[in-house]
């Protein structure tokens, strides 16, 4: 089992609508969980970052972290053409150096 | 304030022969990470350095792999002898004060080996 499993997709919706994106993982000791887009053929970018449980809201983008069943989600709320890259969840653990640990990344479409 | 910056962008080797990729972090940054990205794989660390210093190797084939934070200069990330299954993008990442900071990421160097 890996570490951070993430469904590769693509995810296809139209524009206009709530996409949610989900990540588990098995180890507990996680404690910084973040999400990162990456246009084709770009590097990665941060797009949200939480610590422990919770949610977490910036514009049309939600996070939540749910660390008693290991499962971190992002929603994107009036999903919009140029929302569609490939998302990528990433988190890490206290102790160490906290190198983050990724997810394989959903690719998401989004037509007009 | 330019980002990180990472050169060459696309560099072909034939097998055998030594791949150099350069990265330059952001303005103020003094830790640089690497990381390879594979199509089915996703993005998997490799190394971790501050100025002079490898921090966390843990990520980094045994052999043929090196990578070094020179005082003065970018980053290299060296692929001696590369092989087929060196073929992947390489990104470079780098943050402020240590690797608690976000981590800023680089285009990229898309390295084929024919």
């Amino acid at each position: 089992q890996k570490e951070v499993e993430q469904d590769p997709g693509p995810l296809s919706v139209p524009e206009g609508a709530i996409v949610s994106l989900n990540c588990t993982y098995s180890n507990s000791a996680f404690q910084y969980f973040m999400w990162y887009r990456q246009y084709s053929r770009k590097g990665p970018e941060l797009l949200m970052y939480t610590y422990s449980s919770g949610n977490k809201e910036d514009g049309r983008f939600t996070a939540q972290v749910d660390k008693s069943s290991k499962y971190i989600s992002l929603f994107i709320r009036d999903s919009q053409p140029s929302d569609s890259a490939t998302y990528l969840c990433a988190m890490s653990a206290p102790g160490g150096s906290y190198i983050p640990t990724f997810g394989r990344g959903t690719s998401l479409i989004v037509h007009p | 304030n330019a980002g990180v910056m990472q050169n060459p962008r696309h560099l072909v080797r034939r097998r055998g022969q030594e791949a150099r990729l350069r990265c330059s972090p952001m303005k103020g940054h003094s830790h640089v990470y690497w990381y390879r990205q594979l199509p089915e794989e996703g993005l998997k660390f490799m190394v971790y350095l501050q100025k002079e210093n490898i921090i966390d190797e843990s990520g980094m084939p045994k052999e043929r792999f090196s990578a070094e934070f020179p005082k003065e200069g970018p980053s290299i990330l060296r692929i001696q002898q590369v092989v087929r299954g060196d073929s992947a993008a390489y990104f470079c990442a780098s943050s402020p004060r240590s690797s608690t900071d976000t981590q800023y990421f680089g285009p990229g160097t898309r390295l084929t080996v024919l």
